[in-house]
């Protein structure tokens, strides 16, 4: 079974300040691991993914996260928190199969004050 | 290229009535996803398309919820009756195929709010 761990439902940090949005996950084989976001009254935008390779792996808008398997989890960071990444942030992972179905965690409403 | 389109973006409707969502998603893409997103959760999903057949609809209530997907291309998700626990957003989302590594497309949502 697949389940996912977001660590803390809100997140506020001042502009310019390091973000850390952390997931923990659960998987009985090697996972896909995803991170989403979603600004108000929109769709899930992908931020960026990790499935074979690298570890560390980039994103857009300046994220990036590092899959650890030792610790189960895929943190999502960014050096300087801007305005714009007010949003509530998802980590989902998927099995590493043929099969596309994501499980979802429940979410991080990130704040940035000026 | 055009996104995963969705309408109606809004509805609201009393317990027990019926309502339909629709979903165009990404030309070409053969697998067409719908999630629920309840307030405060991530979103679960309902149930999977691949092409016109059903790959996973283990978490869709039968007995209230069915959807379709006529021709490959575009799907209907209905509720009849619609209950209070109902209300929640509707994510549609598409990919172009089904498999671990590719990313879902997501649409705008349909909110739906049970009076």
């Amino acid at each position: 079974a697949q389940s996912v761990t977001q660590l803390g439902s809100h997140v506020s940090v001042s502009e310019g300040a390091l973000v850390l949005l952390r997931c923990n996950y659960s998987s009985s084989v090697p996972p896909y691991l995803f991170w989403y976001v979603q600004y108000p009254n929109q769709g899930l935008q992908l931020l960026l993914k990790y499935t074979t390779g690298a570890t560390l792996v980039k994103g857009i808008n300046g994220f990036e996260a590092e899959f650890k398997k030792s610790e189960t989890s895929f943190h999502l960071t960014k050096p300087s928190a801007h305005m714009s990444d007010a949003a509530e942030y998802f980590c989902a992972v998927k099995r590493g199969s043929t099969l596309g179905r994501l499980y979802f965690g429940r979410g991080t409403q990130l704040t940035v004050w000026p | 290229e055009a996104g995963v389109a969705q309408s109606p973006r809004y509805k609201i409707i009393e317990k027990r009535q019926s309502v339909a969502f629709w979903c165009n998603p990404i030309s070409g893409h053969a697998t067409l996803y719908w999630y629920q997103q309840i307030l405060g959760q991530g979103p679960k999903l309902l149930i999977q398309f691949q092409n016109n057949g059903v790959v996973d609809d283990s978490q869709l209530p039968k007995d209230r919820f069915s959807a379709e997907r006529l021709k490959g291309v575009d799907s209907t998700l209905k509720i009849q009756p619609a209950k209070l626990e109902d209300s929640a957003v509707y994510l549609c989302a598409s990919s172009p195929q089904d498999r671990a590594d590719y990313e879902q497309y997501f649409g705008p949502g349909t909110r739906l709010t049970v009076t």
